[in-house]
């Protein structure tokens, strides 16, 4: 079973501080995506790597994916408030298949 | 387009009652996902279809649970019966094809289900 261990669970910081969420797994994943979710709504697709080492740039979100594409990072520079909810993982073997989700980091960005 | 549309979007019962989840997956999409949110567990895949045929069941917890896709355009979650292990946020979603890049997993609003 492939699993995605998200780290922080939780986290709270000012508005303008600059964040760092990671996504690692033992696996290695076709491809891997992150998602927003907002209370009472489904998540929200961002981003979706898949080669080794890659990065990309989302306004003040970069997302980068392991050279092994074992594992993922988000690092949100000048934070703001309206970045506040839950950011998850999601990971694919590939094709048609079905996502494995992290338990996803909660996000609190405080005025 | 309107999207992936569930309902209910809430939904209480009693254990022992028959509980059925709706989902109406985007026009055109060809592949369906039924997922479940805990805080516990976070969010799994139970189930998905391509073309209405089940292609992947492992997640579904139990036999108390049953999935359908009887058209393109309608899918039902049934857990008969129910237990108060079962509250959970289900999700439906949909996607047309494989592709990683273009073939984006759009997600409908959940049901939330407490069984009491």
């Amino acid at each position: 079973t492939q699993l995605l261990e998200q780290s922080p669970q939780f986290l709270s910081i000012q508005e303008g501080e600059n964040l760092t969420v990671y996504c690692n797994s033992s696996s290695v994943f076709s491809s891997l995506q992150w998602y927003r979710q907002e209370p009472g709504e489904g998540p929200v697709l961002l981003v979706t790597v898949v080669t080794g080492g890659e990065v990309k740039k989302l306004k003040r979100l970069t997302f980068q994916f392991g050279d092994a594409r074992k594992d993922s990072s988000l690092h949100i520079t000048a934070a703001q408030p309206g970045d506040t909810g839950l950011y998850l993982c999601a990971g694919s073997g590939g094709g048609a298949d079905g996502l494995t989700f992290g338990k996803g980091t909660h996000l609190i960005i405080q005025p | 387009d309107a999207g992936v549309i569930q309902s209910p979007r809430h939904e209480v019962t009693e254990m022992g009652q028959e509980v059925t989840l709706r989902c109406k997956p985007i026009s055109g999409h060809d592949y369906l996902f039924w997922y479940r949110q805990t805080m516990m567990r976070g969010l799994e895949l139970l189930i998905y279809f391509n073309n209405n045929v089940p292609i992947d069941d492992s997640g579904m917890p139990e036999d108390r649970f049953s999935a359908k896709m009887p058209n393109a355009s309608f899918s039902t979650l049934k857990i008969q019966p129910s237990e108060p292990r079962d509250s959970a946020v289900y999700f439906c979603a949909s996607k047309k094809g494989t592709s990683v890049y273009t073939d984006t997993q759009y997600f409908g609003p959940g049901t939330r289900l407490t069984v009491l």
